[in-house]
């Protein structure tokens, strides 16, 4: 399978401790997203990656999460301290952007379910 | 805040009839792209528009980007069981730091039954 991979696909944890989730993104996509989807809602943009350097972050991402992208291929979000509010989904998505342009097209993984209790 | 309204945000309706999902904004994006996901899975791209006053087909499904590229639409003609999950348009602007990053509408939570 060549597509956007996630993991784990679902995490319980208590309120208080750290989380990880890792992201691989097509092998040959060079920008990698971060998006939080809760209940009823379309997703939130997190923050995204060209290659290793994190360009943007949303004011959705508190100083409890972090975000990398070490070589520039697969990506880590980690959330310390979790409260219940972090339940969500956390969706990664993967484009190829080789010159700006209005036809990049993000592929979606399969998400990390969070539950916080 | 979402920039993107989409409605409606259910629609239940019986196979075989047509519907049409909106999606509307006071902004121009360089381009609009419609995903359907399943509960518990990612969305999957259904299609991108780009160009004001595009339309794209797909089997059933026609979309159409407004021409001030700040609107868009999805019509499926006689829905089928198959048909039913959350429909999601989100746009994308170009230029500056935000480039590429998508902003998404609530969804529309398709049911369509037999």
């Amino acid at each position: 399978d060549t597509g956007v991979s996630q993991d784990p696909r679902h995490k319980i944890t208590k309120r208080g401790q750290n989380v990880t989730f890792r992201c691989d993104p097509i092998s040959e996509h060079n920008r990698l997203y971060w998006y939080r989807q809760t209940l009823g809602q379309g997703p939130e943009f997190l923050t995204y990656f060209q290659n290793e350097a994190q360009l943007e972050k949303s004011r959705l991402l508190s100083n409890r999460f972090s975000a990398e992208r070490p070589k520039g291929s697969f990506s880590t979000l980690e959330i310390q301290r979790t409260e219940q509010g972090d339940s969500a989904m956390y969706l990664c998505a993967s484009s190829l952007n080789l010159v700006a342009g209005p036809k990049e097209t993000q592929y979606f993984g399969p998400g990390t379910r969070l539950l916080v209790l | 805040t979402q920039l993107l309204e989409q409605s409606p945000q259910f629609l239940s309706i019986q196979e075989g009839e047509n519907l049409t999902v909106y999606c509307n904004s006071s902004s121009v994006f360089s381009s609009l792209q419609w995903y359907r996901q399943e509960p518990g899975e990612g969305p999957v791209l259904l299609v991108t528009v780009v160009t004001g006053g595009e339309v794209k087909k797909l089997k059933r499904l026609t979309f159409q980007f407004g021409d001030a590229r700040k609107d868009s639409s999805l019509h499926i003609t006689a829905a089928q069981t198959g048909d039913t999950g959350l429909y999601l348009c989100a746009g994308a602007k170009a230029g500056g730091t935000s480039y590429g990053k998508l902003t998404f509408g609530q969804g529309t939570i398709l049911t369509v039954h037999p």
